[in-house]
């Protein structure tokens, strides 16, 4: 069955730390994956995603990502952290089941950001 | 680039009530829309999708008579909550692919935040 796996429910770090994300997923193909970021009480935004090619994808907001086929991982990873940084973040994978290509969720990771 | 728009973005209503959520692209064509619901400190749960023109599919154990979608246009598609309770107070996202995206172009609503007291 398709799933996506966040092994890490809260991470904090400190201000200009550097952050890396985990996201693992189990699907049957090549996987279509996307990270989206949600501040309380919004919508999601996404900010970035991998279909094919370059297997390190930027995104928006200075966040880059890294697919591993061979670890089945597509972990989001940040250089310098900003406090505005600070929101939920969501790993999903796309399901070619059907028509209507659903999102596969992980439960999500909250960050924390200290000064 | 596209945009999405969800109103209301917070609602109050009484136990019994019917409430009605809308989600409109504002510039673009969405032939799918899907709804969410999140718990809080959450995922997104996908209760329904929704094709133009067509009934909305649901996933399994969401009540399609409580959690009434309709997508009558390529711009608008509506989630009622009928007989509102306050176990359905909840966040409701939903999201919008446009027609001339790549196969996972969706963009989100903001969300509507809705009370049932």
């Amino acid at each position: 069955a398709q799933s996506v796996t966040q092994p890490d429910i809260h991470i904090t770090v400190s201000e200009g730390a550097s952050l890396e994300l985990r996201c693992n997923y189990s699907y049957g193909a090549t996987p279509y994956l996307f990270w989206y970021v949600q501040s309380p009480g919004q919508g999601l935004q996404l900010l970035l995603k991998y279909f094919s090619g370059d297997t390190l994808v930027q995104g928006i907001k200075g966040f880059e990502a890294e697919f591993k086929r061979s670890q089945s991982s597509f972990n989001l990873r940040k250089p310098s952290v900003h406090w505005s940084d600070a929101a939920e973040y969501f790993c999903a994978v796309g399901s070619n089941a059907g028509n209507n290509r659903k999102l596969i969720w992980g439960l999500g990771t909250s960050l924390a950001v200290n000064p | 680039g596209a945009v999405v728009s969800q109103h209301p973005s917070r609602v109050i209503c009484k136990s019994g009530t019917s409430v009605k959520i809308e989600c409109r692209s504002l510039d673009f064509q969405a032939t799918t829309m899907f709804w969410y619901r999140q718990f809080p400190k959450q995922s997104l749960m996908l209760m329904a999708t929704s094709n133009e023109g067509s009934k909305a599919t649901y996933e399994q154990g969401v009540e399609k008579d409580k959690f009434l979608i309709n997508h009558a246009s390529l711009t608008l598609s509506t989630l009622t909550v009928t007989s509102a309770h306050p176990e359905d107070s909840s966040f409701y996202i939903c999201s919008a692919r446009d027609q001339r995206s790549t196969p996972y172009g969706y963009t989100f609503g903001s969300g509507t935040r809705l009370t049932v007291v």
